[in-house]
């Protein structure tokens, strides 16, 4: 059974960059693709992107600039990278499986504060 | 503001049927399938319903849902004290190339 796991600071200093890493186990990361969704505190999801195992990468366009998702298959590992933080990029992040979305991780609370 | 548009509350009693309402356009829930996930208070979203109307194993046949041109639906009938939860559905958008959720649900079983 696929299990994800979202790890990475929990606190970010705001202009810096959130960097984030989901650890794919119990199956390849060489099949599906594989998203990233954030939840600010007491709000809705969000996605912000996704990467499929040969590096292709899809990004939400109010993020794009600040986005960068990469993937690792000798660790099963992908990662998110989230550029310039402030305040309003506090939230939890997931990442998940596939366009179904249908294993995610526990989610990793970042926030954003100096 | 969430480009798929949920009523930001439901209710019901137990053992009672409730309907939760998500309405698009034709870029997304218009040409694209629609999924529905369960938030419980403290925990990651669960995949409820993908493709319209299909359950993943494991979820009871109390959850159903359906589509019709821009806008979908996710029915609970015997209503739980259990189903007391953040709902949301999601669909791919053709127009921002990007998937995009409905601002959820939150329903109460009283």
């Amino acid at each position: 059974q696929v299990q994800l796991q979202e790890s990475g600071p929990g606190l970010v200093k705001p202009s810096e960059t959130l960097s984030l890493t989901c650890t794919v186990s119990g199956g390849s990361i060489r099949s599906y693709y594989w998203n990233w969704i954030r939840q600010p505190p007491g709000k809705g999801l969000e996605w912000i992107g996704y990467i499929y195992y040969s590096g292709s990468t899809k990004y939400n366009p109010s993020l794009k600039s600040r986005v960068t998702i990469s993937v690792d298959t000798s660790k099963n590992q992908f990662s998110l990278k989230l550029s310039s933080v402030s305040a309003a990029d506090t939230a939890v992040y997931y990442c998940a499986r596939g366009g179904g979305m249908d294993v995610w991780g526990q989610g990793t609370t970042v926030t954003v504060s100096s | 503001q969430s480009v798929l548009t949920q009523p930001p509350s439901a209710s019901g009693t137990p053992g009672q049927r409730v309907a939760i309402s998500c309405s698009g356009s034709n870029s997304n829930i218009g040409s694209n399938t629609v999924h529905w996930y369960q938030q419980l208070p403290g925990t990651a979203p669960k995949l409820l319903i993908y493709t319209n109307n299909q359950r993943p194993s494991g979820v009871p046949d109390r959850f159903s849902g359906s589509k019709s041109g821009t806008s979908a639906s996710l029915a609970i009938s015997g209503l739980q004290s259990e189903d007391e939860a953040n709902y949301y559905c999601a669909a791919w958008d053709d127009s921002l190339n990007g998937w995009v959720f409905g601002g959820g649900t939150k329903l109460t079983v009283l």
